[in-house]
């Protein structure tokens, strides 16, 4: 089983912000993939990478942007938080069929 | 249109008690089902995945059955106990290991009661 973290857990911050979202695997997985997820509702795909230097956009337009220059680290951006980004965040990372989740992060823009 | 839907929205059942969470999908092409359990602020962890060839499969009290032909699947819980309170998550997969498109349903609430 992967292990995957994400910091902080919680996070409430100010309209106009910069937030960067942590997401860090140690089982060496080349996937990683960045959900969000409102509350009674499905995840949705937002970002996700395949290896090194590659990122692609998910399903979900989102005005964040992601990074993959280490394997392991894969950190999500807000450059101006603003309401409309309070949700829950959750990286993932795959091997074959499976996908591992983190904890997820719980952002709430005031 | 690729849909999962998943029935009930919400569910409570007393300790000890069975249930049954269903999951109706569209995907096409199909590659495999999952089902996670999710805890209240916490990310998914996976119970089952099938593929087109497995109709069933158990993880300790949790029981998954697929139906390719009717596009179903449900998840039985066996002596429910309170830890099992959580969303469960339906997921459909058009690809299979190659980021495959995941086809997320809204999930079950269950909670569980003493």
């Amino acid at each position: 089983e992967a292990d995957i973290y994400q910091t902080p857990r919680y996070l409430v911050i100010g309209t106009g912000k910069k937030i960067t979202l942590e997401c860090s695997q140690t089982m060496g997985h080349d996937k990683m993939y960045w959900y969000q997820q409102d509350p009674g509702m499905e995840l949705h795909l937002i970002h996700y990478s395949y290896g090194v230097n590659s990122t692609e956009k998910g399903d979900l337009s989102s005005e964040s942007t992601v990074s993959r220059i280490r394997t392991e680290h894969f950190p999500l951006t807000l450059e101006s938080a603003r309401p409309s980004h309070t949700s829950q965040y959750l990286c993932a990372t795959g091997g074959g069929y499976e996908q591992y989740f983190g904890p997820g992060t719980r952002l709430t823009v005031t | 249109k690729n849909q999962v839907e998943q029935s009930p929205q919400s569910l409570i059942i007393l300790e000890g008690k069975n249930c049954t969470l269903q999951c109706n999908y569209t995907v096409s092409p199909f590659s495999n089902l999952r089902w996670y359990k999710q805890d209240t602020g916490r990310g998914p962890v996976s119970l089952t995945i099938m593929t087109f060839s497995e109709n069933t499969k158990s993880n300790g009290r949790y029981t998954a059955t697929l139906d390719a032909d009717t596009k179903q699947s449900s998840l039985h819980i066996t002596a429910s106990q309170l830890s099992d309170s959580a969303s469960y998550i339906c997921v459909v997969s058009d690809r299979g290991s190659t980021l495959g498109r995941l086809y997320f349903g809204r999930g079950t609430q269950l909670t569980v009661w003493p």
